[in-house]
């Protein structure tokens, strides 16, 4: 079965860029789209990225999404970070039309 | 803008059906793929169900002989029932729509369910 990996936790200072990146095991991550969803606590999550790349509107061009074939890997990266980032991200993708989520990281902005 | 709001008993009693409504206003049903997830408390989200826009349906291997999605398009609306309950079905469930023409998805605010006699 395919999965999604994701790193526990990150930190950075605010202004700096950071990349979350998130694994396929047992599959090709190309093979479908990943969404990355923001998750503030205490709240629900919201999409930050769609299909790879696509920014939905309202959410700030310092989220970008891409896809590295020869790691196997999506990335989330924020530029310009602000304190209002730090929340639990968690990439999601499918295998076979199932949804597949990755554990999630927590990004602490300090 | 496409909003949902998600609404059911908060307290389940182990062994009985919990049950689920997702109310989707801002565009109509029959342009959206349909999910539930789940989050039990301080973990991470759990896939639960996916229904197709066509009606086709995809359970999370581990939950589908207790769980059941159903779309009513005359009141915009889909719904969950997951039986046989237990401690560990405690959880925030909230409902998603994926838009199928843009892929963009959108989330519930998610209700709390709590399984217990």
């Amino acid at each position: 079965n395919f999965m999604l990996t994701q790193p526990l936790s990150v930190s950075e200072s605010p202004g700096k860029t950071i990349s979350i990146s998130c694994t396929g095991i047992s599959g090709s991550i190309a093979s479908s789209y990943v969404q990355w969803f923001q998750q503030r606590p205490g709240s629900a999550p919201t999409t930050v990225i769609y299909e790879d790349n696509r920014r939905p509107s309202g959410v700030p061009d310092r989220f970008s999404g891409s896809i590295d074939s020869s790691s196997n890997s999506a990335s989330l990266t924020i530029s310009g970070l602000k304190t209002e980032d730090e929340a639990d991200y968690y990439c999601q993708s499918y295998d076979n039309d199932n949804w597949v989520f990755g554990g999630g990281t927590k990004l602490t902005v300090l | 803008q496409v909003q949902l709001q998600e609404s059911g008993p908060g307290l389940v009693k182990p062994s009985e059906t919990l049950s689920l409504t997702c109310i989707v206003s801002g565009g109509s049903i029959s342009h959206y793929y349909r999910s539930w997830i789940r989050q039990p408390p301080g973990k991470g989200l759990e896939w639960i169900v996916y229904m197709h826009y066509s009606g086709s349906t995809n359970y999370n291997p581990s939950l589908k002989s207790r769980v059941t999605i159903s779309v009513d398009t005359s009141k915009n609306q889909f719904s969950l029932k997951l039986s046989s309950v237990t401690a560990a079905d405690t959880a925030v469930y909230y409902c998603a729509v994926t838009d199928l023409l843009t892929g963009n998805v959108y989330w519930g605010q998610g209700t709390l369910v709590t399984v217990s006699s």
